[in-house]
């Protein structure tokens, strides 16, 4: 599975959009993003996913650049209970990657009043 | 929380003993994950299973051992503990919709 790059830790404000990037200049063709985040002391939680285009679910927003190496997930309002940690991995979608997620340090992201 | 539970959440034994922890779910799934997750670590794949009695290893085995014996049930084993198995120990799903993996709320292990 490709690395990933994330800055270590970002702020934003209440009722802000929140922009975590991230790197994955290695990513495959058949290679999905993945987003999880892990809100203190539970179990990380699914947030998004795509291939190459963009995607958009109740939670947030998936940009991937066209030529892949590089997507950001967008937070369109954060409140306080978006303060985690957020991680994004790449994986393959089948075969013995199937379900395999390899977790960086993620960016610590901190939502303040 | 897609029905996914963990037994026990916290427990605190003793170097050498053996410890399992077991990891339910109540939706049918095929694929269960045992991860583990350490200050400046991360969460680490240990074992995996993709059926009943079909488990595999991932990057962080060495000491651990695992069994299906059914679908609903994915149980981890320290055969000894260590103090360096002092972590706290997840389990998930895999559901088959966007293949996204659904995490139990942890058991947090403590070797003295």
């Amino acid at each position: 599975d490709a690395k990933t790059t994330q800055p270590t830790s970002m702020d934003c404000a209440e009722g802000r959009a929140a922009n975590l990037p991230c790197n994955h200049s290695t990513i495959s063709g058949n290679e999905y993003v993945y987003w999880y985040r892990q809100i203190h002391s539970q179990g990380p939680q699914y947030i998004i996913h795509g291939l190459k285009n963009n995607e958009t679910n109740e939670m947030a927003s998936l940009i991937i650049t066209e030529d892949r190496k590089s997507s950001t997930l967008i937070l369109p309002h954060a409140t306080l209970r978006d303060t985690a940690v957020y991680y994004c991995i790449v994986r393959g979608a089948g075969g013995t990657s199937y379900g395999k997620l390899t977790f960086g340090q993620g960016t610590i992201l901190t939502v303040h009043p | 929380d897609a029905g996914i539970t963990q037994s026990p959440r916290h427990k605190v034994t003793e170097t050498g003993t053996p410890v399992t922890l077991r990891c339910h779910q109540t939706e049918n799934h095929r694929y269960m994950y045992w991860y583990r997750q350490d200050p400046g670590h991360g969460l680490r794949l240990i074992h995996y299973s993709y059926g009943v009695k079909d488990t595999d290893k991932g990057e962080v085995s060495d000491g651990y051992s695992v069994s299906r014996s059914k679908t609903e049930d994915f149980l981890l084993t320290l055969e000894s503990a260590t103090s360096s198995q002092t972590s706290v120990y997840f389990c998930a799903i895999n559901r088959d919709r966007n293949n996204e993996q659904f995490f139990g709320p942890g058991t947090r292990l403590t070797v003295l």
